[in-house]
């Protein structure tokens, strides 16, 4: 069965430095990656995807996420954080060449940026 | 503005009734899902339609729990007897059919939040 880890409940940093929120997954065959993030009393918001190609996949909001298949680690990026990027961020996985659609997300990881 | 929209946003019942939650997907989304989210927990698959047919249903669902989308357009989530355990946020999700390059992602909605005295 599949599954994804997001080892930080919290992530702290402070505005214009780099930010790196931790995804790992567990999957049989090859992944799909997704990155979600949640802000308060709103719906989950599409940041990115990895489906294949390129490890280095921008998203929005300057966002990106490199894909290790080594460490099997699917981890999201900025360079330089924003206070508006203060939120709870989701990584998500579904096995390829299966046919199913449903969505594996991790538990969530709370970021925090201080101005 | 042409998200997807659930109904209500908020519901409160007592331990034994029956509710019904709504989703309208974007349209032209011929894919449609559920999810559940408890306090610091990720979402939870419940259960996914291809137009009007159930094609996954997680064990979560129930026999308590029944989704319906008869004209593969809006869907609905009814709970049966709720418990208080049933209390969560309950998303819905829509996308269109993935392509030869891989699945599309899957557009959330508000989503409804169920309480259950």
């Amino acid at each position: 069965a599949q599954s994804v880890a997001q080892p930080e409940d919290q992530v702290n940093v402070a505005e214009g430095n780099p930010l790196t929120v931790k995804c790992t997954y567990s999957v049989s065959g090859n992944p799909y990656l997704f990155w979600y993030v949640q802000y308060p009393n709103r719906g989950l918001q599409f940041l990115l995807k990895y489906i294949t190609g390129d490890n280095l996949v921008k998203g929005s909001y300057g966002f990106e996420a490199e894909f290790n298949k080594s460490q099997t680690s699917f981890h999201l990026k900025k360079p330089s954080a924003l206070v508006s990027d203060s939120a709870l961020y989701f990584c998500a996985v579904r096995p390829m060449n299966t046919g199913f659609q449903k969505l594996v997300f991790g538990t969530g990881t709370r970021l925090l940026v201080s101005p | 503005d042409t998200g997807v929209s659930q109904n209500p946003r908020h519901k409160i019942t007592k331990r034994g009734q029956n509710v019904t939650f709504r989703c309208d997907p974007i349209s032209e989304h011929n894919r449609l899902y559920w999810y559940r989210q408890t306090l610091g927990q990720g979402p939870e698959f419940l259960t996914y339609f291809q137009n009007e047919a159930q094609l996954e249903k997680s064990r979560l669902l129930s026999d308590r729990f029944s989704a319906e989308r008869p004209k593969g357009s809006f869907s609905t989530l009814e709970i049966q007897r709720t418990e208080q355990g049933d209390s969560a946020m309950y998303l819905c999700a829509s996308s269109p059919k993935g392509v030869a390059g891989g699945p599309n992602e899957q557009f959330f909605g508000p989503g409804t939040r169920l309480t259950v005295l």
